[in-house]
Protein backbone atom coordinates (compact mmCIF):
# COMPACT_ATOMS: atom_id res chain seq x y z
CA UNK A 1 0.00 0.00 0.00
CA UNK A 2 0.95 3.57 -0.61
CA UNK A 3 3.06 4.53 2.38
CA UNK A 4 1.77 7.48 4.14
CA UNK A 5 5.28 10.26 5.17
CA UNK A 6 5.03 11.73 8.77
CA UNK A 7 6.73 14.87 10.08
CA UNK A 8 8.37 15.31 12.12
CA UNK A 9 8.91 12.24 13.48
CA UNK A 10 10.03 13.51 17.29
CA UNK A 11 8.38 16.71 18.93
CA UNK A 12 9.49 17.29 22.33
CA UNK A 13 7.38 20.67 23.70
CA UNK A 14 6.63 22.49 26.86
CA UNK A 15 3.90 22.20 28.45
CA UNK A 16 0.96 24.73 27.31
CA UNK A 17 2.86 25.02 23.86
CA UNK A 18 0.86 24.69 20.78
CA UNK A 19 2.02 22.41 17.80
CA UNK A 20 0.79 20.59 14.65
CA UNK A 21 2.05 17.82 12.98
CA UNK A 22 1.55 16.05 9.61
CA UNK A 23 0.70 13.25 7.21
CA UNK A 24 1.86 13.75 3.92
CA UNK A 25 0.83 10.91 0.58
CA UNK A 26 2.19 11.61 -2.87
CA UNK A 27 -1.35 9.77 -3.74
CA UNK A 28 -4.46 10.90 -3.21
CA UNK A 29 -6.31 9.28 -0.13
CA UNK A 30 -9.53 8.00 0.10
CA UNK A 31 -9.54 8.09 4.09
CA UNK A 32 -7.18 9.21 7.02
CA UNK A 33 -7.29 7.99 10.36
CA UNK A 34 -5.52 9.14 13.39
CA UNK A 35 -4.09 6.72 16.69
CA UNK A 36 -2.66 7.53 19.98
CA UNK A 37 -0.02 5.20 21.17
CA UNK A 38 1.21 5.59 24.67
CA UNK A 39 4.56 4.26 25.63
CA UNK A 40 4.03 0.49 26.17
CA UNK A 41 0.70 0.51 24.93
CA UNK A 42 -1.03 -0.18 22.20
CA UNK A 43 -2.88 1.99 19.13
CA UNK A 44 -6.03 3.71 20.12
CA UNK A 45 -7.81 5.15 17.19
CA UNK A 46 -8.78 8.68 17.15
CA UNK A 47 -10.35 9.58 14.58
CA UNK A 48 -11.33 9.52 10.28
CA UNK A 49 -11.30 11.76 8.05
CA UNK A 50 -12.81 11.30 4.56
CA UNK A 51 -13.92 14.77 2.93
CA UNK A 52 -12.36 16.63 1.39
CA UNK A 53 -11.05 19.87 3.66
CA UNK A 54 -12.67 17.87 6.72
CA UNK A 55 -11.99 19.20 9.81
CA UNK A 56 -12.68 17.55 13.08
CA UNK A 57 -12.04 18.96 16.74
CA UNK A 58 -11.91 16.57 19.96
CA UNK A 59 -11.24 19.31 22.98
CA UNK A 60 -7.37 19.92 21.92
CA UNK A 61 -7.03 18.19 19.12
CA UNK A 62 -7.79 19.22 16.33
CA UNK A 63 -7.59 17.43 12.77
CA UNK A 64 -7.70 18.17 8.83
CA UNK A 65 -7.72 16.37 5.83
CA UNK A 66 -6.30 18.52 2.88
CA UNK A 67 -8.34 19.75 0.09
CA UNK A 68 -6.61 17.18 -2.20
CA UNK A 69 -6.73 14.74 0.33
CA UNK A 70 -3.03 13.95 -0.02
CA UNK A 71 -2.29 15.85 3.27
CA UNK A 72 -3.48 15.80 6.99
CA UNK A 73 -2.31 17.27 10.28
CA UNK A 74 -2.85 16.66 13.64
CA UNK A 75 -3.21 20.39 15.97
CA UNK A 76 -3.00 19.85 19.80
CA UNK A 77 -3.56 23.10 21.87
CA UNK A 78 -1.86 23.86 25.38
CA UNK A 79 -0.48 20.36 25.47
CA UNK A 80 -0.80 18.56 28.55
CA UNK A 81 1.77 15.49 29.49
CA UNK A 82 -1.42 13.22 29.24
CA UNK A 83 -0.41 14.03 25.51
CA UNK A 84 2.59 12.09 25.51
CA UNK A 85 2.67 9.21 22.86
CA UNK A 86 3.19 8.19 19.59
CA UNK A 87 1.01 9.43 17.07
CA UNK A 88 0.21 7.50 14.00
CA UNK A 89 -1.58 8.80 10.85
CA UNK A 90 -3.02 5.52 8.21
CA UNK A 91 -5.46 5.03 5.79
CA UNK A 92 -7.13 2.30 3.41
CA UNK A 93 -6.88 2.02 -0.17
CA UNK A 94 -8.23 -0.10 -3.36
CA UNK A 95 -11.30 -1.85 -1.36
CA UNK A 96 -8.75 -3.22 0.77
CA UNK A 97 -9.70 -2.82 5.10
CA UNK A 98 -5.93 -3.02 5.64
CA UNK A 99 -4.42 -0.02 7.91
CA UNK A 100 -1.61 1.49 5.88
CA UNK A 101 0.47 3.54 8.91
CA UNK A 102 3.13 6.01 8.53
CA UNK A 103 5.96 6.02 11.09
CA UNK A 104 4.46 8.17 13.81
CA UNK A 105 5.42 11.05 15.68
CA UNK A 106 6.96 10.59 18.79
CA UNK A 107 5.73 13.14 21.15
CA UNK A 108 7.27 14.11 24.21
CA UNK A 109 6.51 16.94 26.99
CA UNK A 110 8.54 18.73 29.52
CA UNK A 111 6.13 20.04 32.47
CA UNK B 1 -13.63 -5.81 29.93
CA UNK B 2 -15.37 -5.70 26.39
CA UNK B 3 -12.34 -4.89 24.34
CA UNK B 4 -10.20 -6.93 22.26
CA UNK B 5 -8.14 -9.37 24.24
CA UNK B 6 -4.85 -11.18 23.08
CA UNK B 7 -2.95 -14.18 24.87
CA UNK B 8 0.16 -14.63 25.92
CA UNK B 9 1.14 -11.20 26.68
CA UNK B 10 4.73 -11.66 26.74
CA UNK B 11 6.35 -15.05 24.92
CA UNK B 12 10.58 -15.97 24.84
CA UNK B 13 11.09 -18.56 22.95
CA UNK B 14 14.47 -20.23 21.44
CA UNK B 15 15.09 -19.99 17.45
CA UNK B 16 13.69 -22.79 15.71
CA UNK B 17 10.35 -23.13 18.21
CA UNK B 18 6.78 -22.99 17.18
CA UNK B 19 4.65 -20.20 18.88
CA UNK B 20 1.02 -19.65 18.71
CA UNK B 21 -1.05 -16.72 19.73
CA UNK B 22 -4.83 -15.91 20.73
CA UNK B 23 -7.00 -13.10 19.42
CA UNK B 24 -10.96 -12.83 21.04
CA UNK B 25 -12.19 -9.92 19.02
CA UNK B 26 -15.42 -7.42 20.45
CA UNK B 27 -18.11 -9.59 20.41
CA UNK B 28 -19.93 -9.31 17.43
CA UNK B 29 -17.21 -7.67 15.73
CA UNK B 30 -16.97 -9.31 12.38
CA UNK B 31 -13.44 -8.55 11.09
CA UNK B 32 -10.21 -9.46 12.67
CA UNK B 33 -6.97 -8.62 11.40
CA UNK B 34 -3.04 -9.23 12.51
CA UNK B 35 -0.32 -6.52 12.61
CA UNK B 36 3.07 -6.64 13.33
CA UNK B 37 5.01 -3.97 14.77
CA UNK B 38 8.38 -3.21 15.55
CA UNK B 39 10.32 -0.66 17.66
CA UNK B 40 9.78 2.95 16.01
CA UNK B 41 7.81 1.76 13.13
CA UNK B 42 3.83 2.15 12.89
CA UNK B 43 1.82 -1.30 12.85
CA UNK B 44 2.29 -3.47 9.11
CA UNK B 45 -0.75 -5.44 8.34
CA UNK B 46 0.14 -9.19 8.29
CA UNK B 47 -3.86 -11.00 7.52
CA UNK B 48 -7.54 -10.39 7.87
CA UNK B 49 -10.68 -12.12 7.89
CA UNK B 50 -14.35 -11.66 7.94
CA UNK B 51 -15.93 -14.22 9.70
CA UNK B 52 -14.00 -17.12 9.43
CA UNK B 53 -12.72 -16.31 6.01
CA UNK B 54 -9.31 -15.26 5.32
CA UNK B 55 -9.66 -12.32 2.91
CA UNK B 56 -6.08 -11.24 2.43
CA UNK B 57 -3.06 -12.34 3.46
CA UNK B 58 0.58 -9.60 3.42
CA UNK B 59 3.77 -10.65 1.51
CA UNK B 60 4.81 -10.12 5.08
CA UNK B 61 3.31 -13.71 6.03
CA UNK B 62 5.78 -16.10 4.90
CA UNK B 63 5.35 -19.89 4.85
CA UNK B 64 6.24 -19.80 8.44
CA UNK B 65 3.21 -18.12 9.43
CA UNK B 66 -0.21 -19.16 10.24
CA UNK B 67 -3.55 -17.76 10.93
CA UNK B 68 -6.94 -19.60 11.79
CA UNK B 69 -10.25 -18.04 12.39
CA UNK B 70 -12.08 -21.60 12.84
CA UNK B 71 -16.00 -20.51 13.85
CA UNK B 72 -15.44 -16.53 13.08
CA UNK B 73 -14.99 -15.56 16.78
CA UNK B 74 -10.97 -16.02 18.23
CA UNK B 75 -8.46 -16.20 16.02
CA UNK B 76 -4.77 -18.03 16.37
CA UNK B 77 -1.65 -16.70 14.92
CA UNK B 78 1.26 -19.41 14.28
CA UNK B 79 4.48 -18.95 13.67
CA UNK B 80 6.78 -21.81 13.32
CA UNK B 81 10.44 -22.41 13.53
CA UNK B 82 10.27 -18.77 14.84
CA UNK B 83 13.46 -17.00 13.35
CA UNK B 84 15.31 -13.72 15.49
CA UNK B 85 13.61 -11.54 13.01
CA UNK B 86 9.75 -12.76 14.26
CA UNK B 87 10.62 -10.57 17.18
CA UNK B 88 8.23 -8.20 17.22
CA UNK B 89 4.81 -7.17 19.19
CA UNK B 90 2.10 -8.84 17.39
CA UNK B 91 -1.09 -6.95 16.93
CA UNK B 92 -5.16 -8.08 16.81
CA UNK B 93 -7.70 -5.95 16.03
CA UNK B 94 -11.13 -6.12 15.53
CA UNK B 95 -13.86 -4.32 13.80
CA UNK B 96 -17.52 -4.38 12.37
CA UNK B 97 -18.57 -3.96 9.08
CA UNK B 98 -20.72 -0.76 8.29
CA UNK B 99 -21.04 1.62 5.66
CA UNK B 100 -18.29 3.60 5.55
CA UNK B 101 -14.20 2.26 6.93
CA UNK B 102 -14.71 0.18 9.63
CA UNK B 103 -13.33 1.53 12.76
CA UNK B 104 -10.62 -0.70 13.92
CA UNK B 105 -9.83 -1.45 17.82
CA UNK B 106 -6.79 -2.92 19.01
CA UNK B 107 -5.78 -5.11 21.17
CA UNK B 108 -3.18 -4.90 24.01
CA UNK B 109 -0.59 -7.35 21.67
CA UNK B 110 1.58 -10.47 22.08
CA UNK B 111 5.29 -9.18 22.32
CA UNK B 112 7.49 -11.97 21.02
CA UNK B 113 11.21 -11.97 21.84
CA UNK B 114 12.74 -15.00 19.71
CA UNK B 115 16.59 -15.92 21.37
Amino acid sequence: GQQVMQIPQYQHVQEGEDFTTYCNSSTTLSNIQWYKQRPGGHPVFLIQLVKSGEVKKQKRLTFQFGEAKKNSSLHITATQTTDVGTYFCAHTQGGSEKLVFGKGMKLTVNP
Amino acid sequence: DTGVSQDPRHKITKRGQNVTFRCDPISEHNRLYWYRQTLGQGPEFLTYFQNEAQLEKSRLLSDRFSAERPKGSFSTLEIQRTEQGDSAMYLCASSLTGISTDTQYFGPGTRLTVL
